[in-house]
């Protein structure tokens, strides 16, 4: 297993248009997450997907993000509509169902919207 | 409302000496794990340490160490024999179904 996979790793587009990131997490992790994190600050959280089931949302995050794991594997992020405000490092995570051993990141997804 | 403060936005040591990076947290729950992680410049997020909140004692991990005060709610990261390895953005996190974190201190060893 060679960790948490994300894809792409940078993702340019203009203000308006949508982006879907994708997020492959280690294989035998039930829980995957999604946290955004701007420059100099910590990651933000998202929301969490526990196999296919989500189970909590940010009350942050905006009806323009959603996000998707329809068979317990891989995850998709969705923003539509982007704004610039939305450029950000987008980063996965994944973890065993308790998450009490930490998670794995993957090395995120970097937006940049102009 | 669960939170996480990082008092330290940079902090810098020399090579081979000893820093410890703050941390404090406010929650309402009892059962909860605490973590560091480390962010070296444009690299990825690594688990540098964990803390179970219902073990008095304190977790070490080789040259990693935490002093866990529950009832202050404080969880402070210790680095002995700095490294300049150890340059980075080390961030203080915590929870049980899915982990807030703090805003991260930058920490620079110089040689």
């Amino acid at each position: 297993d060679t960790g948490v996979s994300q894809d792409p790793r940078h993702k340019i587009t203009k203000r308006g248009q949508n982006v879907t990131f994708r997020c492959d997490p280690i294989s035998e992790h039930n829980r995957l997450y999604w946290y955004r994190q701007t420059l100099g600050q910590g990651p933000e959280f998202l929301t969490y997907f526990q196999n296919e089931a989500q189970l909590e949302k940010s009350r942050l995050l905006s009806d323009r993000f959603s996000a998707e794991r329809p068979k317990g594997s891989f995850s998709t992020l969705e923003i539509q509509r982007t704004e610039q405000g939305d450029s950000a490092m987008y980063l996965c995570a994944s973890s065993r169902v308790t998450g009490n051993y930490g998670y794995t990141f993957g090395s995120g997804t970097r937006l940049t919207v102009v | 409302a669960q939170t996480v403060t990082q008092s330290q936005p940079e902090m810098s040591v020399q090579e081979a000496e000893t820093v410890t990076l703050s941390c404090t947290y406010d929650t309402s729950e009892s059962n909860y794990y605490l973590f560091w992680y480390k962010q070296p410049p444009s690299r990825q997020m690594i688990l540098v340490i964990r803390q179970e909140a219902y073990k008095q004692q304190n977790a070490t991990e080789n040259r990693f160490s935490v002093n866990f005060q529950k009832a202050a709610k404080s969880f402070s990261l210790k680095i002995s024999d700095s490294q300049l390895g150890d340059t980075a953005m080390y961030f203080c996190a915590f929870g049980f179904n899915d982990m807030r974190f703090g805003a991260g201190t930058r920490l620079t060893v110089k040689p």
